[in-house]
């Protein structure tokens, strides 16, 4: 059963504290990506990853930390330097090359007061 | 990366055709346009994609008028399922980033 998992799937943190997200596919994809959704908004994209051991800052990349050093791993940090981290944070993959066509996993509710 | 602009919101009632339209005046010759469906609390899904002329697929089809410059998405006879909101994507081929703007949200009414 292919896709991609995003745990948990709401999240509580204090402020000031660095909390890590998961996603995990089992697509075989190159491509792993990180979104943001705001109440009402559409997607802001944080980071990307094109391969393994390479990654890309997106258009909000401030207060955030990738790594990819599995195909089927992309954790996301979000660390106390994020000044608005509440947000609901997707994952996606992509085959390589034909980066429009993005699967999305079931994503993160981050709540932090 | 193309912009596009799309109506914020839509209401239908259940069974019948409704149609999306998109522009994207400044689309790039090796740009497609690619949609996507969002239930809340859930990430998008891939709806259709297209080039020029007419797409369709099992759930929708997309018509690409010559000029490229506007598109329209067609969901026959919607259902209180199709409630979401529906984004229209312009990006290059093998492009890497997507920009998802506020989408449409259609509302089905019984």
């Amino acid at each position: 059963d292919g896709g991609i998992t995003q745990s948990p799937k709401y999240l509580f943190r204090k402020e000031g504290q660095n909390v890590t997200l998961s996603c995990e596919q089992n697509l075989n994809h190159d491509a792993m990506y990180w979104y943001r959704q705001d109440p009402g908004q559409g997607l802001r994209l944080i980071y990307y990853s094109q391969i393994v051991n390479d990654f890309q800052k997106g258009d909000i990349a401030e207060g955030y930390s990738v790594s990819r050093e599995k195909k089927e791993s992309f954790p996301l940090t979000v660390t106390s330097a994020q000044k608005n981290p509440t947000a609901f944070y997707l994952c996606a993959s992509a085959p390589s090359r034909v980066g429009y066509e993005q699967y999305f996993g079931p994503g993160t509710r981050l709540t932090v007061t | 990366l193309a912009k596009t602009t799309q109506p914020i919101s839509m209401d239908s009632y259940e069974g019948q055709e409704v149609n999306i339209t998109c522009s994207h005046n400044n689309i790039a010759t090796n740009d497609y346009i690619t949609w996507y469906q969002q239930f809340p609390s859930q990430g998008p899904r891939f709806i259709i994609q297209g080039y020029k002329t007419k797409v369709t697929n099992e759930v929708a089809s997309l018509f690409i008028p010559a000029d490229r410059k506007s598109s329209t998405l067609s969901l026959p006879r919607v259902s209180l399922s199709d409630t979401a909101v529906y984004y229209c994507l312009v990006a290059g081929a093998g492009s890497y980033q997507l920009t998802f703007g506020k989408g449409t949200k259609l509302s089905v009414i019984p």
